[in-house]
């Protein structure tokens, strides 16, 4: 299994841009989380999706939106990218969506915006 | 609203030398406390789950505590390999979310 996967690996964009950010997870699981991490702020949670077809707001929603493809598919778009979203990405997955339960995460993807 | 703290910010351990992380807590109903570990340019590595005070997990040379209000991970004559920085985040009833900490950074010297 390759366990949760995020495609690009590194990207940089230009102010006013947009882009997608891939996510894929083997494991059969029904929820599926974005975050984003930045220095001195710990993981902070963008969009989060309990199962196919449903999605919520987190923490730091504003600038993004997200679609979730299918079960194993959970996409992040940047509409128009400001430098404020330069950040190291990461995707994660869970297996129940009911809570309680450990999420697995990606190997993230590097966005700078310049 | 959630939050957790962790501490200290960095650690500089020789190797063999045993320590422990502290991450205190502030929720509205605990539904769980993670630890993970992540090293540079790499995702959130998942180490133990924690549920009700008391509980004790073990992994290697890691072992994880919980009480009402904090989480330590005790590090046991750790090597250098154990350097990384570990995360702590919570997780409240009736929420999906995981509120993380900013984590420890730990660096062991040979």
């Amino acid at each position: 299994n390759a366990g949760v996967t995020q495609t690009p690996k590194f990207q940089v964009l230009k102010t006013g841009q947009s882009m997608t950010l891939q996510c894929a997870q083997d494991m059969n699981h029904n929820s599926m989380y974005w975050y984003r991490q930045d220095p001195g702020m710990g993981l902070r949670l963008i969009y989060y999706s309990a199962s196919e077809g449903t999605t919520d707001k987190g923490e730091v929603p504003n600038g993004y939106n997200v679609s979730r493809l299918n079960k194993r598919e959970f996409s992040l778009r940047l509409e128009s990218a400001a430098p404020s979203q330069t950040s190291v990405y990461f995707c994660a997955s869970g297996p129940s969506g009911r809570g309680r339960e450990t999420q697995y995460f990606g190997p993230g993807t590097r966005l700078l915006v310049l | 609203e959630d939050q957790v703290t962790q501490s200290p910010e960095a650690l500089r351990l020789q190797e063999g030398e045993s320590s422990s992380l502290n991450c205190s807590y502030t929720v509205s109903g605990l539904r769980g406390l993670f630890w993970y570990r992540q090293d540079p340019g790499k995702g959130p590595e998942f180490l133990f789950t924690l549920y009700s005070a008391g509980e004790e997990k073990e992994k290697e040379r890691l072992k994880a505590t919980l009480t009402k209000k904090e989480s330590f991970l005790h590090i046991t004559a750790p090597k250098p390999e154990d350097s990384a920085t570990y995360l702590c985040a919570v997780q409240a009833d009736g929420n999906n979310r995981l509120a993380f900490g900013k984590g420890n950074q730990v660096v062991v010297i040979p």
